[in-house]
């Protein structure tokens, strides 16, 4: 199957700064990618859609000036935690869409903020 | 009524058994169907994708989907240990912009 990255696989960070996670599809181009976050013992809530090319379009509920979004080409997306705070310690898990629409996910990203 | 329902369990069998995990959605518009495994603090693996009704078969894996009752199953045949897992299952309406609906998980423990 597909393969697709995320880095880092893990981050811990002070309250205040910002961490950029990137996700990246190995063996396949991907138009959309899909960001998800989740809580222990909950399923995946998505966050934002993210075009190659265009902005990304963000769930209701979501604060796109604080979760910044980019998919600079067919196999990159990276997401931006800006002015992390403890609330935002979660896991974010990643995803690429293929060209038959079959979504594979990325092996998420564990973020603590202190 | 959830868009997507899928029983949490926990679902506790002996190794060996066959497993069956099942979800049920009220949206007809579905058309994509999947079935992911996903372990502890691991991203979603898929194991199975079907387009409308009918069954797919994938090794020690089958999954279902019967449209007009708008229910979809995973058969796991010979389970091992290796199995227990969270099972997500996981549609959408189409291609292009269309978004995933997931079931909320239901965690299976298979026992040596």
């Amino acid at each position: 199957g597909a393969v697709v990255s995320q880095h880092p696989s893990w981050v811990i960070c002070k309250s205040g700064t910002s961490v950029k996670i990137e996700c990246r599809s190995l063996d396949f181009q991907a138009t959309t990618m899909f960001w998800y976050r989740q809580f222990p013992k909950q399923s995946l809530m998505l966050m934002a859609t993210s075009n190659e090319g265009s902005k990304a379009t963000y769930e209701q509920g979501v604060e796109k000036d604080k979760f910044l979004i980019n998919h600079a080409s067919l196999t990159l997306s990276t997401l931006t935690v800006t002015s992390a705070h403890p609330e935002d310690s979660s896991f974010y898990i990643c995803s690429a869409r293929d060209r038959l629409s079959v979504e594979y996910f990325g092996p998420g990203t564990r973020l603590t903020v202190l | 009524q959830k868009e997507v329902e899928q029983d949490p369990g926990p679902l506790s069998v002996p190794e060996g058994a066959i497993v069956s995990l099942n979800c049920t959605y009220s949206n007809s518009a579905f058309q994509y169907f999947m079935w992911y495994r996903q372990y502890s603090r691991k991203g979603p693996e898929l194991l199975m994708y079907t387009y409308s009704s009918g069954n797919k078969e994938d090794g020690r894996f089958t999954a279902q989907v019967d449209k007009s009752s708008k229910y979809i199953s995973l058969f796991i045949r010979d389970s091992q240990p290796s199995d227990s897992a969270t099972y997500l299952c996981a549609m959408s309406a189409g291609s292009g912009y269309s978004t995933l609906t997931f079931g909320k998980g239901t965690m299976l423990l298979v026992s040596p």
